[in-house]
């Protein structure tokens, strides 16, 4: 069975600090996994996804994520937090057998405080 | 470029009432469409996904069913809400690509409430 597991429910961290989204996940088929932004009462954008190319992927606004298969890991992290980056972020996980079958974090909500 | 398009952004319904939400796709053609609920405090849970006109998969059963009239119309619809109806509605698409690899580009959502 696959699942997602955002691992931290809520983060807080200070301007100009470090910021690290954990993601574990379960998929006995390789996945594409991915990372969307949400912003309060707003759709989902995508920031950057893994599909079996490079392990350490560069997304928008200065994030990245590195894929981990020994860990079943899919953190997210950006070397110094903006204001601008209070939101949702959810991690999401597509096996790759065919289909469109695809399985959200519940969601990781990140503060930042001036 | 493309654009997608949900109305409307909210919608507050009595209980037993019909629904219907819309979405739009632009600037694109045979785009694969989705449909899918945020509860509050909760990830999102795929209910509906298209791949063509008239061509509907479930993923839960439920109270909700899906249409697509259109190449790029894609419409939800309930013929009597519940109060669990109740959330954030994200209506998405991605250029088909026969894979897991598909970006899912999402919409600005509807939210109901149901009474």
């Amino acid at each position: 069975a696959q699942s997602v597991t955002q691992l931290d429910s809520h983060v807080s961290v200070s301007e100009g600090t470090p910021v690290l989204l954990r993601c574990n996940y379960s998929s006995s088929y390789s996945p594409s996994l991915f990372w969307y932004v949400q912003h309060p009462n707003k759709g989902l954008q995508l920031l950057l996804k893994y599909t079996s190319a490079a392990t350490l992927v560069k997304g928008i606004n200065g994030f990245e994520a590195e894929f981990k298969k020994s860990e079943t890991s899919f953190h997210l992290t950006k070397p110094s937090a903006h204001m601008s980056d209070a939101a949702e972020y959810f991690c999401v996980v597509r096996p790759n057998t065919g289909g469109f079958k695809t399985i959200f974090g519940a969601g990781t909500r990140l503060f930042v405080k001036a | 470029s493309q654009t997608i398009h949900q109305w409307p952004a909210t919608l507050v319904q009595p209980v037993g009432s019909p629904l219907s939400l819309e979405c739009t796709v632009e600037g694109t053609s045979n785009p694969n469409l989705y449909w899918y609920r945020q509860a509050a405090g909760r990830g999102l849970q795929l209910l509906f996904y298209s791949v063509g006109i008239g061509q509907i998969s479930s993923e839960v059963p439920q109270n909700l069913s899906a249409s697509r009239p259109q190449d790029r119309q894609f419409i939800l619809s309930s013929k009597k809400l519940l109060l669990s109806d109740s959330g954030f509605y994200l209506c998405a698409w991605s250029v088909p690509s026969g894979g897991p690899a598909e970006t899912q580009y999402f919409g600005p959502g509807t939210r109901l409430l149901v009474l």
